[in-house]
């Protein structure tokens, strides 16, 4: 069965440094959502993207976050210059259609510390 | 504003044992539900979902729900728990925007003693 797949499963960064997280969504999916759990709090959503571009974003998502899709497969989450509360887990989820009850398919997570 | 609510963090059943995992939604239309489970290491894997039609939903691994929309509720059920079912099961609401991201509650452990 097809699976999104995310690398790497852990990172381990400085505040200030720049992070890439990666992911590989399910090969014929056309929206690519990027979600966020911090320790004991809810999964939030970060941002979708379509098209090659952003289509929607929380209000989580300001600057210091950036996500492409670089080739045909990847689609990435950068933090330019990580701070202490970004550590979380972060999710990659993928679906074909956008509307209705279409199911996302998630990643295993990368649990990101910023030290 | 939309939301989930799940009241419990953690639960412990024996393993046989009947379970029933709470989950609250407060929604202005009337939502699509889902419940996801997260084993150790895995991602987020769609056990069911609910849309329209029969409130009583079936999932993978012997799990159902019931949609109650005067309660707000999307309770998730299994007659009898196996030890593999042992994970963190989250409730979530959708749409949540235009492209369909999701509204997610906290999560409930679930612990099951042999």
């Amino acid at each position: 069965e097809p699976e999104v797949t995310q690398t790497p499963s852990h990172q381990v960064t400085q505040m200030g440094q720049e992070v890439i997280l990666r992911c590989v969504p399910i090969s014929n999916h056309l929206y690519f959502y990027w979600y966020r759990q911090i320790l004991g709090q809810k999964v939030e959503f970060l941002v979708s993207f379509y098209n090659n571009e952003i289509s929607e974003k929380s209000e989580i998502f300001d600057d210091q976050f950036s996500v492409e899709r670089p080739d045909g497969s990847n689609f990435t989450l950068k933090i330019r210059s990580t701070k202490l509360e970004d550590s979380a887990m972060y999710f990659c989820a993928s679906r074909f259609l956008a509307g209705g009850p279409e199911t996302q398919y998630f990643g295993p997570g990368t649990r990101l510390l910023v030290l | 504003a939309q939301s989930v609510t799940q009241p419990d963090i953690h639960i412990t059943v024996s393993e046989g044992a009947s379970l029933e995992l709470r989950c609250n939604y407060s929604y202005g239309a009337t939502p699509y539900l889902f419940w996801y489970v997260q084993s150790p290491g895995q991602g987020l894997q769609l056990l069911l979902k609910y849309f329209s039609g029969d409130t009583l939903v079936q999932g993978i691994k012997g799990f159902e729900a019931e949609f109650k929309r005067s309660q707000s509720s999307f309770n998730l059920r299994k007659p009898s728990v196996h030890w593999s079912d042992a994970a963190e099961y989250f409730c979530a609401v959708g749409p949540g925007g235009s492209q369909g991201n999701l509204i997610f509650g906290k999560g409930t452990k679930l612990s099951v003693k042999p």
